[in-house]
């Protein structure tokens, strides 16, 4: 059972090109998160959501809580974006998280 | 101001040996967390503490215990290694309901 769902799983895109990447889950929860994970295996806090829209330079978020969806869009997309995106629900104390959205982008 | 730091980065250990993932944080955060991370599966949560002395299960805690004697450090330990724990180990911090900081990873393999 997945509480989280992302997709795609693989994404390849060219330079320049809009992306978004889909999350869907199946748990009430008090905030949704997304995840950068570089080639090195990094970690980092892209946004945290609760309701709405946020943008954070070319990169921009989106829940419906109501669907259970949330969107990342990049636009814009560059080859320093390559890197997995990984959506991550809270509910309680708990996190889950889906298994991530491999994005490459070609110059 | 170092963030979270999770040693050692890499380990190899034999089947039945124990060891101790040190993980420290200096955000004086309250919500500390293990997950690892397995091809195909995403992170998922081992042990989490919301505070000093208060720790709790997540979705796969077999085989781990863990402790949260201070606010910075919260170690996660491996009882008795078995090869099903060969796995990418990441520890995180925040405040509980935002943004959660990790670290580097500890990649374990038990042979």
């Amino acid at each position: 059972k997945n509480e989280v769902e992302q997709s795609p799983q693989n994404l390849t895109a060219q330079e320049g090109e809009f992306i978004t990447i889909n999350c869907s889950y199946s748990v009430g929860i008090s905030a949704l998160h997304w995840l950068q994970q570089h080639p090195g295996g990094g970690i980092v806090s892209l946004f945290m959501l609760s309701s709405g829209k946020k943008k954070h330079g070319r990169l921009i978020a989106t829940i419906n809580i109501q669907e259970k969806h949330s969107s990342l869009h990049i636009t814009a997309s560059h080859p320093r974006d390559s890197a997995v995106y990984i959506c991550a629900v809270h509910t309680g104390n708990q996190f889950y998280f889906g298994t991530g959205t491999s994005l490459t982008v070609i110059p | 101001n170092a963030g979270v730091t999770q040693t050692p980065k890499f380990q190899v250990l034999k089947t039945g040996q124990s060891m101790t993932l040190q993980c420290a944080q200096d955000m004086n955060h309250e919500y500390m967390s293990w997950y690892r991370q397995d091809p195909g599966m995403g992170l998922r949560l081992i042990h989490y503490s919301v505070g000093a002395g208060i720790t709790d299960q997540g979705e796969v805690p077999n085989g781990y215990n863990v402790s949260r004697s201070t606010t910075e450090d919260f170690p996660l330990r491996l009882l008795s290694a078995a090869p099903s724990q060969t796995s990418v180990y990441f520890c995180a911090s925040g405040g509980i309901e935002q943004p959660q900081h990790f670290g580097d990873g500890t990649r374990l393999s038990i042979l």
